[in-house]
């Protein structure tokens, strides 16, 4: 299996200013055929089901702030919100979908 | 807009089997692949396995011979097994719809299934 970990576990940033969480996995989710990362971000807000955010490691899904971008390649990624809102409080999480079973990193808390 | 809810027992007792349906709707069952993941309490996402519209199915070896998904097109349904729970097997479970690629565009709100005696 791939394994996913994230850093940090929990992060704290003032409003307005850039939070950035990474992502490793324990090998390369980087398929030579088409050049695309199979790397996924999420935000998960309490009672909430995940919400994607990223795929192919920085491909934004439709509706989702331009704050928010995803960068990397390989194996080491990145989720970068350049201003964080109140409304971004919530636990992230990437998932690497190179090959089964898929799987996620432990997640990061993100708080202000 | 697609649209996913799980529904099923909300408690299943140690030894028995959980059994959930996700109802499809907003959208073609068809050309997608089908995922169910689920969530302990407070802890972190499980891919459990994904099922094509035709049948076709993968699941996670850590659930070993416990899981079966199936699919019914005509109800656009799918639908979750899992034998010999244990405490260990309490969770949210959720469905969702796979995107252009093997990650999760569309998500259920959850089904808690709780094991316990």
């Amino acid at each position: 299996d791939i394994v996913v970990t994230q850093s940090p576990d929990s992060l704290a940033v003032s409003l307005g200013e850039r939070a950035t969480i990474n992502c490793k996995s324990s090998q390369s989710v980087l398929y030579s055929s088409n050049n695309k990362n199979y790397l996924a971000w999420y935000q998960q807000k309490p009672g909430q089901p995940p919400k994607l955010l990223i795929y192919w490691a920085s491909t934004r899904e439709s509706g989702v702030p331009d704050r928010f971008s995803g960068s990397g390649s390989g194996a080491d990624f990145s989720l970068t919100i350049s201003s964080l809102q109140a409304e971004d409080v919530a636990v992230y999480y990437c998932q690497q979908y190179y090959s089964t079973p898929y799987t996620f990193g432990q997640g990061t808390k993100l708080e202000i | 807009q697609v649209q996913l809810q799980e529904s099923g027992p909300g408690l299943v007792k140690p030894s028995e089997t959980l059994s959930l349906t996700c109802n499809v709707s907003g959208g073609s069952i068809y050309s997608h692949y089908w995922t169910w993941i689920r969530q302990p309490p407070g802890r972190g996402l499980e891919w459990i396995g994904h099922i094509s519209y035709s049948g076709s199915a993968n699941y996670n070896p850590s659930l070993k011979n416990r899981v079966t998904i199936s699919v019914d097109a005509s109800k656009s349904h799918v639908s979750l097994r899992l034998s010999s729970v244990s405490a260990t097997d309490t969770a949210v479970y959720y469905c969702a719809k796979d995107g252009s690629g093997f990650f999760f565009d569309y998500w259920g709100q959850g089904a808690l299934v709780t094991v316990s005696s």
